[in-house]
């Protein structure tokens, strides 16, 4: 069975400052790999994706992730916090092939943005 | 483009009773599913409909139950509320449900159990 672990329930960073958001998965198979936002009383929207092509994903807002299989991660990362980044974030899972598309996700990791 | 809509987005029952939360895919996209988000986790995985067939069911007991229409429109039924009901209730629709495709997810229907 696929699991996720989002290592950090809370991140709080500076204005400006890097953010690092960390992804752990297990999977007896590579999996594809998905970071979502969520920001208060919405759903989710999709940050970035790895399906196996490039390991350094880029993102919309300026974030990205890398795949290390060797380490089973995909930790998100931006160069320079913005305010407007502060949110929910999940990381999620799925399986290659089949006809079932289940996203598997983490806890989730709110990450606080200081002025 | 709209985008996946969810109705209602809110809804307070009390214990016993039924609930039918609905969802609209992205206009093109065949598949949808549902996930279930309690406060303060991440979303889990309750059904996957694709041409009206169920691809995929989580481990949620058999009071939840879901049907996908010809317009790909998709209900989720749930019998029997209990306390532990209460959640988000979240739909994602996709083109063609494969594992590579991109879920767009809706804002969800926060349901509330009395």
């Amino acid at each position: 069975a696929q699991s996720v672990t989002q290592l950090g329930s809370h991140v709080s960073v500076s204005e400006g400052a890097l953010v690092l958001l960390r992804c752990n998965y297990s999977s007896s198979v590579p999996p594809y790999l998905f970071w979502y936002v969520q920001y208060p009383n919405q759903g989710l929207q999709l940050l970035l994706k790895y399906t196996s092509a490039a390991t350094l994903v880029k993102g919309i807002n300026g974030f990205e992730a890398e795949f290390k299989k060797s380490e089973t991660s995909f930790h998100l990362t931006k160069p320079s916090a913005h305010m407007s980044d502060a949110a929910e974030y999940f990381c999620a899972v799925s399986e290659p092939g089949g006809s079932n598309y289940k996203l598997t996700f983490g806890k989730g990791t709110l990450l606080t943005v200081n002025p | 483009d709209a985008g996946v809509t969810q109705s209602p987005t809110h809804l307070i029952k009390t214990r016993g009773q039924h609930v039918t939360l609905r969802c609209s895919p992205i206009s093109g996209h065949k598949s949808v599913s549902w996930y279930q988000q309690v406060l303060g986790q991440g979303p889990q995985f309750i059904f996957q409909y694709y041409e009206k067939e169920e691809r995929g069911r989580g481990n949620f007991p058999d009071r939840f139950s879901a049907r996908q229409f010809p317009n790909y429109s998709s209900e989720l039924n749930v019998n029997a509320l209990l306390l532990g009901d209460s959640a988000l209730y979240l739909c994602a629709s996709s083109s063609t449900g494969l594992s590579t495709d991109t879920q767009y997810f809706g804002p969800g229907t926060r349901l509330t159990v009395l």
